[in-house]
This record gives C-alpha cells, structure tokens and sequence, in this order.
C-alpha cells in the first residue's frame, strides 16, 4: 500500500486477555518500530527492527510486552495478559533504512482501550 | 540520552494569526531535530526536519523552524495559521542507541487551536 498500515484501528479487551496488533510496513522499507502513545503523554518508544538485525527490545515496559517480524516486513505486537494502563495508541512506524535524519513514516495507530 | 521539552501543552490562538511553538532539547554534539503534526485520529505527519546546513528550515504547509544551537532551541513558527491548522505537534530529537541505531525522542506534544 502507500502508508504504513495498521490493525486493528480500534480493539477494546477485557483486562488480562492477550491482544496481537499488526503492523503492514511501506514497501521496502528496512527499518520498523512501534511507538506508544498515551492520554497525555508523549510518543515512547517500544522496540525497533532493522533487516535481519536482531531487534532493539530497550523500550518494551515489561515482559508481557513482545513483538516479532516475519519475513522482513509485516510486524505483530503482542501484549499479554492487558493490563488497565496498557490502554494507550501503539503507532507503528517504518523507513527506508535508518541512516541519520531519515524521515519515519507513522501509521494512523491502534487504539488499544483495556476494561 | 537526549530529551525534548515542549512547555507548552496547549496553544489557542486565532485564525491569521502568527504562532510560535516552543521546542527545547537537551545539549549533545550532534543533533537531528524533527516537527512532526498529528491531526484528529491520524498519524503523524513529518513537517520539517534539520540535520545540517541553514539554521532556518522550511517546511510543508507554510511552517518553519529555526535550529539554535546556544538555546538548544527548535521553535516551530508560522506567520499565518488556518483553522485547519488544529492539530497536536511534537517535536522529537535523534538519540543514538548502544545497538548503533538512532531512533526518534520525542517531547509531550503541543496542541494547537486555532479559533475564527
């Protein structure tokens, strides 16, 4: 597709149920992150992938948090067992290689609401 | 590690106005600064970045931003704004990682109102 695509654009999950949200990167880019967003506050980072390189896992909050790339493009976010505070919009990102002043593409994030 | 500062969370202002958007980050040798806006249930959207060069960067939709590196100041300005100007902007610094890579830091987030 043209952007960075993302699903679901909304889920609501009862607490401590597992959520997988999918992340459709733009074609040829190398490099993909996710980022999350809370009520408030800024964009955190969680996790970057960059080819075949083994991940950056330093912004992931907790354990229940993991994340996996398939094939070099599409990226799943798994949270298990949700918690309230997990309720947040995770924005996944992508370019074509991350070389210094690279701009990033965002996609239109997934809502997560946790009840 | 770096870090951004935008003091002020929310900025109302009227249409034709000139606007300005506070942006500060923390000193390092070298930085890359970006302006990225996020309007209603979108995503974020690059407005203008600064790597080297000219402290004076222009961007998309009529805005600018100057690097100063004594402030370590990136204030977003725009001489005029339009209703469709609402929006939320976040300023955002590169940091590099012990893995190499550099990945984007980006402040709170200023909101933009832009009343008739």
């Amino acid at each position: 597709g043209a952007g960075v695509s993302q699903s679901p654009s909304n889920k609501v999950t009862e607490k401590g149920k597992d959520v997988e949200l999918r992340c459709d990167p733009i074609s040829g880019h190398t490099a993909l992150y996710w980022y999350r967003q809370s009520l408030g506050q800024g964009l955190e980072f969680l996790i970057y992938f960059q080819g075949n390189s083994a991940p950056d896992k330093s912004g992931l909050p907790s354990d229940r948090f993991s994340a996996e790339r398939t094939g070099g493009s599409v990226s799943t976010l798994t949270i298990q067992r949700t918690q309230q505070e997990d309720s947040a919009v995770y924005l996944c990102a992508s370019s074509p290689l991350w070389a210094s002043g690279n701009t990033i593409y965002f996609g239109e994030g997934s809502w997560l609401t946790v009840v | 590690a770096q870090s951004v500062t935008q003091l002020d969370s929310q900025v109302p202002v009227f249409e034709e106005a000139p606007v300005e958007l506070r942006c500060n980050y923390s000193s390092s040798v070298s930085v890359y600064l970006f302006w990225y806006v996020q309007y209603p249930n979108q995503g974020l959207q690059l407005l203008l970045k600064y790597l080297s060069g000219s402290t004076l960067v222009k961007g998309i939709n009529g805005f600018e931003a100057e690097f100063n590196k004594s402030q370590t100041s990136f204030h977003l300005r725009k001489p005029s704004v339009h209703i469709s100007d609402t929006a939320e902007y976040f300023c955002a610094v590169s940091d590099l990682m012990n893995t190499g890579f550099q990945k984007l830091v980006f402040g709170t987030g200023t909101r933009l109102l832009v009343s008739p």
